[in-house]
């Protein structure tokens, strides 16, 4: 089974703390990405990653940075936490190609508050 | 540019009441389709799948089929159990040239014994 790990399920930080969120999947996937989840809203794509040090803006990429140095880690970085970040943050990961069907793996997901 | 649009919720149902979920999109090109559950604290989970027109993707009793002329992809299930009871996105993925999804709002489903 593919296994999407992120490190923390519940974050509290402060306004302006520099938060890293980790991701970690198993499959050797090409594809990552990052998703914040708002009631209402749904999923908003914040950044994606289709290779190593590659990275492409989202819907919604400002106030956050993404890192990619190795292939099945892929990380978020809120540089200055706001309030308005308070949210869960998913991780997914998928493959490419026929067989695979462009299906994405998800994480459990990190519920983020920033006080 | 791309959308998909779900019911909004939530809906509340009787334990073997019948279940519809509508969604709808706008796409330029074929789309795959895809229904996600996610279940009370947990991530996503592909329920089930389409990849083009007339296709028919089911799983754990639950189905849909992929209807072009209608731009639809409605979530059905005969008979609901309380375990059924979570949140339901439907999602679209371009055919080619992009890895990335459109993601409807989802619909929170609550099934009473």
């Amino acid at each position: 089974d593919v296994k999407v790990t992120q490190s923390s399920r519940y974050l509290v930080k402060r306004t302006g703390e520099k938060v890293f969120l980790e991701c970690v999947q198993d499959m050797d996937h090409e594809n990552m990405f990052w998703y914040r989840q708002d009631p209402g809203l749904g999923l908003r794509l914040i950044y994606f990653s289709y290779d190593v040090k590659m990275k492409e803006k989202g819907d919604i990429p400002e106030g956050y940075s993404v890192s990619r140095e190795k292939k099945e880690r892929f990380s978020l970085i809120l540089e200055s936490a706001s309030t308005n970040q308070t949210s869960m943050y998913l991780c997914a990961s998928s493959n490419l190609g026929e067989r695979a069907k462009n299906i994405q793996y998800f994480g459990a997901g990190t519920r983020l508050s920033v006080l | 540019g791309d959308s998909v649009t779900q019911m909004e919720g939530p809906v509340t149902l009787s334990e073997e009441a019948f279940l519809t979920i509508n969604c709808t999109y706008t796409a330029t090109g074929y789309p795959s389709l895809f229904w996600y559950v996610q279940y009370p604290g947990e991530g996503l989970q592909l329920l089930l799948k389409a990849t083009k027109a007339d296709d028919k993707g089911s799983n754990k009793g639950f189905e849909a089929t992929y209807r072009k002329e209608t731009t639809s992809f409605h979530l059905e299930k005969g008979s609901v159990q309380v375990s059924d009871s979570a949140v339901y996105f439907c999602a679209l993925s371009e055919p080619s040239g992009t890895y990335k999804y459109i993601f409807g709002t989802g619909t929170r489903l609550k099934v009473l014994a």
